[in-house]
């Protein structure tokens, strides 16, 4: 059981806009802990996709972008293509300045 | 170019003992900290451990505190994680990951190494 709470899987045809929760509490995310999202493609190790809650590295594509709201984020993919096909991660940090991740979202481009 | 090389992992028994490492490369290793994330087989990502630059804040999940200890020699530009009493559960692909910002948090984890993957096993 994860600490923080995403959905199993999500789904979008190209072209299409999806979007991906974290839920969290007040013992992490609404403690006021940044909110960071990774993409892992499979086979491959995680990639930061986005940072402080919605601040993209570059070289990531302006079709990502996140956002977050007392005890949870959502990350949002606009323009949806094949290659974002993967398992998306949230993460943040609780109380005793752990680690914490969502249990992963598999995003299917239909 | 930032590079981070794990390495030692393997197959060991349950109740044995393992030493990862992670070679560090392309930034100024002692200024930042780093972490040690790990993802059992078809699973999702489980922060391990943490280590501030200078080694004096470090944290633990509390499903490997008290076996595993992190550390890291910054005049070799590396990171370590000495895993003992070792059981089934922890089998998995150990990625070390720097913070994003000189400490973690508020940053996140902006390099990954390839992985290595740990076997406990009979």
């Amino acid at each position: 059981q994860s600490v923080l709470t995403q959905p199993p899987s999500v789904s979008g045809a190209p072209g299409q806009r999806v979007t991906i929760s974290c839920t969290g509490s007040s013992s992490n995310i609404g403690a006021g802990y940044d909110v960071h999202w990774y993409q892992q493609l499979p086979g491959t190790a995680p990639k930061l996709l986005i940072y402080g809650n919605n601040n993209r590295p570059s070289g990531v594509p302006d079709r990502f972008s996140g956002s977050k709201s007392g005890t949870s984020a959502s990350l949002a993919i606009t323009g949806l293509q094949a290659e974002d096909e993967a398992d998306y991660y949230c993460q943040s940090y609780d109380s005793s300045l752990s680690g914490v991740f969502g249990g992963g979202t598999k995003l299917t481009v239909l | 170019e930032v590079q981070l090389v794990e390495s030692g992992g393997g197959l060991v028994k349950p109740g044995g003992s393992l030493r990862l490492s992670c070679a560090a490369s392309g930034f100024t290793f002692s200024s930042y900290s780093m972490n040690w994330v790990r993802q059992a087989p078809g699973k999702g990502l489980e922060w391990v451990s943490s280590t501030s630059s200078s080694s004096s804040y470090i944290y633990y999940a509390d499903s490997v505190k008290g076996r595993f200890t992190i550390s890291r020699d910054n005049a070799k530009n590396s990171l370590y994680l000495q895993m003992n009493s070792l059981r089934a559960e922890d089998t998995a692909v150990y990625y070390c990951a720097k913070c994003s910002t000189t400490t973690c948090p508020p940053g996140g984890f902006d390099y990954w190494g390839q992985g290595t993957l740990v076997t406990v096993s009979s």
